[in-house]
């Protein structure tokens, strides 16, 4: 079966500092993989996605990047942090003509 | 942008009583999708409806999609303490603008369930 891991749970970081959150699924091979920002009590903001190895999509242009080194890992990093980058981030795979998977997300709070 | 808009965006019941959210979009659409979210949780896929489908069923989940109006509902019947989370639509608008490969998520309806 499918199972899609994300972490860290949560994340304490402060302005300026580096971010890496990573994501792994299994269980599946060359999967649409997505990240999404949620902010308190908000809807999901797409961050990226990636259809294939070295292939990302960016959707908003902000302090973050996303690198997908394996077929099956999606890393979204910042080089530095700012407040607003603070959030519920969420990692998610599947297709649009199926629906996602999400993983358990990572509660990011910069200080 | 978001595609999908829920209506209301908080609502609460009393146990045993019926819970009807609504997901309103602007493109045309491949598949309208409904998710839910427990509190610091991810989301769980609960249900998808075709463009070319008029209602489904899923246990105590009902939907009904009007491509004509553009909007969705979903109803819980004889909702528990349980179902207490926030309810969200996506969208598939295909080839559509705004689509691709990727869904677009509505804002969400926060549902309270009280005993």
């Amino acid at each position: 079966s499918q199972t899609i891991h994300q972490w860290p749970a949560t994340l304490v970081q402060p302005v300026g500092s580096p971010l890496s959150l990573e994501c792994t699924v299994e269980g599946t091979s060359n999967p649409n993989l997505y990240w999404y920002r949620q902010a308190a009590g908000r809807g999901l903001q797409l961050l990226f996605y990636s259809v294939g190895i070295g292939q990302i999509s960016s959707e908003v242009p902000q302090n973050l990047s996303a690198s997908r080194p394996q077929d099956r890992q999606f890393i979204l990093s910042s080089k530095k942090l700012l407040l607003s980058d603070s959030g519920f981030y969420l990692c998610a795979w599947g297709r649009p003509v199926y629906g996602y998977t999400f993983g358990s997300g990572t509660r990011l709070t910069v200080v | 942008s978001q595609q999908g808009e829920e209506d209301p965006q908080a609502l609460s019941i009393q146990e045993g009583e019926n819970a009807t959210m609504n997901c309103s979009y602007k493109t045309s659409i491949n598949n309208l999708q409904w998710y839910r979210q427990n509190s610091g949780r991810g989301l769980v896929h609960l249900i998808l409806i075709r463009s070319n489908e008029r209602e489904k069923h899923s246990g105590r989940l009902r939907v009904t999609l009007d491509t004509s109006k553009k909007s969705s509902s979903l109803l819980i019947t004889a909702s528990r303490a349980a179902d207490t989370a926030s309810y969200f639509c996506a969208t598939d608008a295909g080839a559509n603008p705004g689509g691709g490969n990727k869904l677009t998520f509505g804002t969400g309806t926060q549902l309270k369930v009280e005993l």
